[in-house]
């Protein structure tokens, strides 16, 4: 199993550009999650899904897009680049919990530059 | 208030001593708790997970929970340079679909 994987590594946009981030999961996870992490911020919950094509907004949605039509994928939009999205992007998975919460996976991420 | 609290650090331990890392949340209805290790670039990685109050062993690993006080803790015993990293402290209610509320993390430097 590869766990999650996410493309690309890097990546430098201007400002008012738009990209998506790619992230895949081959563990077979409904649970599926964006984080971003600023220095010294801690990680901050963008979007998240329990399951293909049901998406729900966390902390910090504003500025990004998500889609699930699969269970591998979760890719994330952003539209208009702005400096302030500047940060390393995580993207998660987990396996469904019947009860309680269950651990989170993590991608290798992508480090983002908006200039 | 933060929802989970670390101290930032660095705690620097020398080798072969025991590193012990703290955290604090505010919310009562958390019920599990998950700790991972972040080097430097890379992504976190899960060292440990407790769902019931007392201490779960793991190797050289142990987590300690005390619903009472909001407390989680983790020790790490005979600290090595490898366990250099920031340690992310990270909390969950039920019926949130997993979803974490992270600490900022502690830096933990193992000196020679």
């Amino acid at each position: 199993n590869a766990g999650v994987t996410q493309t690309p590594k890097f990546r430098i946009l201007k400002i008012g550009q738009s990209m998506t981030l790619q992230c895949t999961q081959d563990m077979n996870h409904n649970y599926m999650y964006w984080y971003r992490q600023d220095p010294g911020m801690g990680l901050k919950l963008i979007y998240y899904s329990v399951g293909a094509g049901i998406t729900d907004k966390g902390e910090v949605p504003n500025g990004y897009n998500v889609s699930r039509s699969t269970t591998e994928d979760f890719p994330l939009r952003l539209e208009l680049a702005a400096p302030s999205q500047t940060s390393v992007y995580f993207c998660a998975s987990s396996p469904p919990g019947t009860s309680g919460s269950y651990e989170q996976y993590f991608g290798p991420g992508t480090r983002l530059t908006v200039t | 208030q933060k929802e989970v609290e670390q101290n930032s650090g660095p705690l620097s331990v020398p080798e072969g001593a025991i590193a012990s890392l703290n955290c604090t949340y505010s919310d009562r209805g958390s019920q599990s708790f998950f700790w991972y290790r972040q080097y430097s670039g890379k992504s976190p990685e899960l060292i440990m997970f407790i769902y019931s109050n007392g201490d779960k062993e793991d190797g050289r690993f142990t987590a300690q929970l005390n619903k009472a006080s909001q407390y989680v803790s983790l020790l790490i015993r005979d600290s090595q340079p490898s366990d250099s990293a920031t340690y992310l402290c990270a909390v969950s209610r039920p019926g949130t679909a997993s979803k974490l509320t992270f600490g900022t993390g502690t830096r933990l430097q193992v000196t020679l």
